[in-house]
């Protein structure tokens, strides 16, 4: 059972245009990070978000949290070819001292 | 800033070998893990540790061992490599206080291949 869905699987766009991820459960999260996986590389955190509606900016990123706290999306402003990479969702395994569900991730390609 | 540093950045072994990775965090954090990852698959735990000497095992473990003899590294042991363990590896590393919401910091990942 995957308890995080993450959609769309794949986005290829060109430089300059707005796109729109998502990251759906059933469940309810406490909390949900966003990661952002480069070609090669570890995952980097980019953001948490916590509270139900809440809205965090990272520069041309938004973040958004469900106001139920099911779901987030990822918004990107004018996509530049350093976005490109694999972004990834989690929330807490709350039955554990500490490990992360991750969703299997949204592979974006934004070329020039 | 965070660091986790893994000891290889590419690793090629045959067959039956026996292979180290070896994971160092510089942050202090109580919890470290061990995660492998495909296409398609996405990232999949093979064990974690809650402190020193401590292991327990997560979604994959078969095949695999794990070493926490000191707090900030964690080693993972292929015991008889096979080509089926050709993956991505990565550390990962966060606190356990009730304060942080266990982020994890991840090293730069070994890329394995098995021949």
């Amino acid at each position: 059972t995957q308890l995080l869905e993450q959609s769309p699987q794949f986005l290829s766009i060109q430089e300059g245009e707005n796109l729109t991820v998502y990251c759906n459960s059933s469940s309810v999260f406490s909390s949900l990070q966003w990661y952002r996986q480069e070609p090669g590389e570890g995952p980097v955190l980019l953001v948490t978000v916590v509270t139900g509606g809440e809205v965090k900016k990272l520069k041309r990123l938004t973040f958004q949290f469900g106001d139920a706290r099911k779901d987030s999306s990822l918004h990107i402003t004018a996509a530049q070819p350093g976005d490109t990479g694999l972004y990834l969702c989690a929330f807490r395994d709350g039955g554990s001292q500490g490990n992360l569900i991750f969703g299997k991730g949204t592979k974006l390609s934004v070329k020039p | 800033d965070v660091k986790v540093t893994q000891s290889s950045r590419y690793l090629v072994k045959r067959t039956g070998e026996k292979v180290f990775l070896e994971c160092v965090q510089d942050m202090d954090h109580e919890n470290m893990f061990w995660y492998r990852q495909d296409p398609g698959l996405g990232l999949r735990l093979i064990y974690f540790s809650y402190d020193v000497k401590m292991k327990e095992k997560g979604d994959i473990p078969e095949g695999y061992s794990v070493s926490r003899e000191k707090k900030e590294r964690f080693s993972l042991i292929l015991e008889s490599a096979s080509t089926n363990q050709t993956s991505m590896y990565l550390c990962a590393s966060s606190f356990q206080s009730g304060s942080s919401f266990y982020e994890q910091y991840f090293g730069p990942g070994t890329r394995l291949t098995v021949t």
